[in-house]
């Protein structure tokens, strides 16, 4: 089985901190995503990466940054912490090059911004 | 522009009898139609998809879906509910032409009354 982790289920931060999120996934797939989930906004997706050291840009990618040194690992940063980054965030991955289907998905970090 | 509507934001069902969550979407090119239901306090999990083929689609837990072309719909249906089936389902399209973005409609709180 496709077992995709993130670093933590539950965070609380203040507001000007540097975050965090990690996600590890153990299936060499080449894909891995990012997004937020909020409550009747359904999944946006922030950045996507399809290869080590690669990125893009989802749709909502301002105030965040990513990082993938190594295809199992996918980092998102948040700078500047603010509460309107208060969230669910999912990790997800999915294998293949351009031709990616279903997604695999962690469990969530809940982010707290005080 | 991909888009998908999930018009309901909630489905009551008694257990036992059948159910339907539905789905519309607009792609540009042929649509991959995916749909994924989230338990509480954890990630998405993938229930099924379409591609390319037969119409009707089963997947996981008992659960099928149609892809109607001319209506550009995807519903979730299952013959005879549980209550165990309810969750958050999220209805996902992504076109052909080769591009890494998934996008995912608001979700829909399914309730299954015993």
């Amino acid at each position: 089985d496709v077992k995709v982790t993130q670093s933590s289920r539950y965070l609380v931060k203040r507001t000007g901190e540097k975050v965090f999120l990690e996600c590890v996934q153990d299936m060499d797939h080449e894909n891995m995503f990012w997004y937020r989930q909020d409550p009747g906004l359904g999944l946006r997706l922030i950045y996507f990466s399809y290869d080590v050291k690669m990125k893009e840009k989802g749709d909502i990618p301002e105030g965040y940054s990513v990082s993938r040194e190594k295809k199992e690992r996918f980092s998102l940063i948040l700078e500047s912490a603010s509460t309107n980054q208060t969230s669910m965030y999912l990790c997800a991955s999915s294998p293949g090059g351009r031709n990616q289907e279903t997604q695999y998905f962690g469990p969530g970090t809940r982010l707290l911004v005080l | 522009a991909q888009s998908v509507a999930q018009p309901e934001d909630q489905v009551n069902v008694a257990e036992g009898n059948p159910l339907t969550v539905k789905c519309t979407y607009s792609v540009s090119g042929n649509p991959y139609l995916f749909w994924y239901v989230q338990y509480p306090n954890r990630g998405l999990q993938f229930l099924l998809k379409y591609i390319t083929g037969d119409n009707l689609v089963k997947g996981s837990y008992g659960f099928e879906a149609e892809f109607n072309k001319s209506q550009t719909s995807f519903h979730l249906k299952k013959p005879s509910a549980l209550v165990s089936d309810s969750a958050l389902y999220f209805c996902a399209v992504r076109d052909n032409t080769g591009g890494f973005k998934t996008i995912f409609g608001a979700g829909t709180r399914l309730f299954v009354k015993a």
